[in-house]
């Protein structure tokens, strides 16, 4: 199994800020993924993250609004950009264990843009 | 795109009591994740399927893959109270499955919500 920690917990922004959220993981992965889930709702992909490599998007979501970083294996941030009431959301960070077809999933980061 | 159907979307049911959650897929799955998800939380990893006619059990829990590998149940045997939470079905698209690399990207169904009275 993998230990994930996520970095805020939950916090509250004013609309037109951005905010780092990091994911670490106690071991190394090759793949991370960032998932949304907005209230009431399942989670939704945002994007893959490599490291070494650009993140992936997946449809309807930008890297202007949701720059990655990857620097090393253990550890990814997803920034959202220039929030807005409709990013409030919880933010998971989930790490595929390769061969294993285990997927485990960070505590989250719950956000609430005012 | 790979769509997920749960049922039911809510479930309450008395201490003791057997239940189960089913997940439908519209295409052939490749894998199927059970997970748990208590309010405002991350999801707790219960379960992956992914050959037809698996079954898998953990504790009171056990979970199957039907032979054509389209659907999915969750069973709880003797239900209790720690048992409540959201029971989330994720899929791994058929289409991705390119050297097992892509099994993160999960499509999840809307999950059912159990609650469980004491």
């Amino acid at each position: 199994s993998a230990v994930i920690s996520q970095k805020p917990s939950r916090d509250i922004c004013q609309r037109g800020t951005s905010l780092t959220i990091q994911c670490q993981v106690d071991s190394q992965v090759t793949m991370m993924f960032w998932y949304r889930q907005q209230p009431g709702q399942s989670l939704t992909l945002i994007a893959t993250a490599n490291q070494g490599s650009e993140a992936t998007y997946e449809s309807g979501f930008v890297i202007d609004k949701f720059p990655i970083s990857r620097p090393n294996l253990t550890f990814s941030t997803l920034t959202v950009s220039n929030m807005s009431p409709e990013d409030s959301s919880i933010y998971l960070c989930s790490v595929d264990l390769g061969d294993e077809y285990e997927q485990y999933f960070g505590p989250g980061t719950r956000l609430t843009v005012t | 795109s790979q769509e997920l159907e749960q049922s039911p979307q809510s479930l309450i049911v008395q201490e003791g009591k057997n239940l189960t959650i089913n997940c439908t897929s519209s295409k052939t799955l490749y894998g199927l994740y059970w997970y748990k998800q208590k309010y405002g939380e991350g999801l707790i990893f219960l379960m992956m399927l992914q050959k037809g006619g698996e079954e898998k059990s953990h504790e009171k829990i056990t979970a199957k893959l039907d032979e054509k590998k389209q659907q999915s149940s969750l069973h709880i045997t003797a239900s209790q109270p720690s048992h409540a939470g959201i029971y989330l079905c994720g899929a791994v698209p058929a289409a991705n499955n390119a050297g097992g690399t892509s099994y993160g990207k999960l499509t999840f169904g809307q999950g059912t919500i159990l609650t469980v009275h004491p």
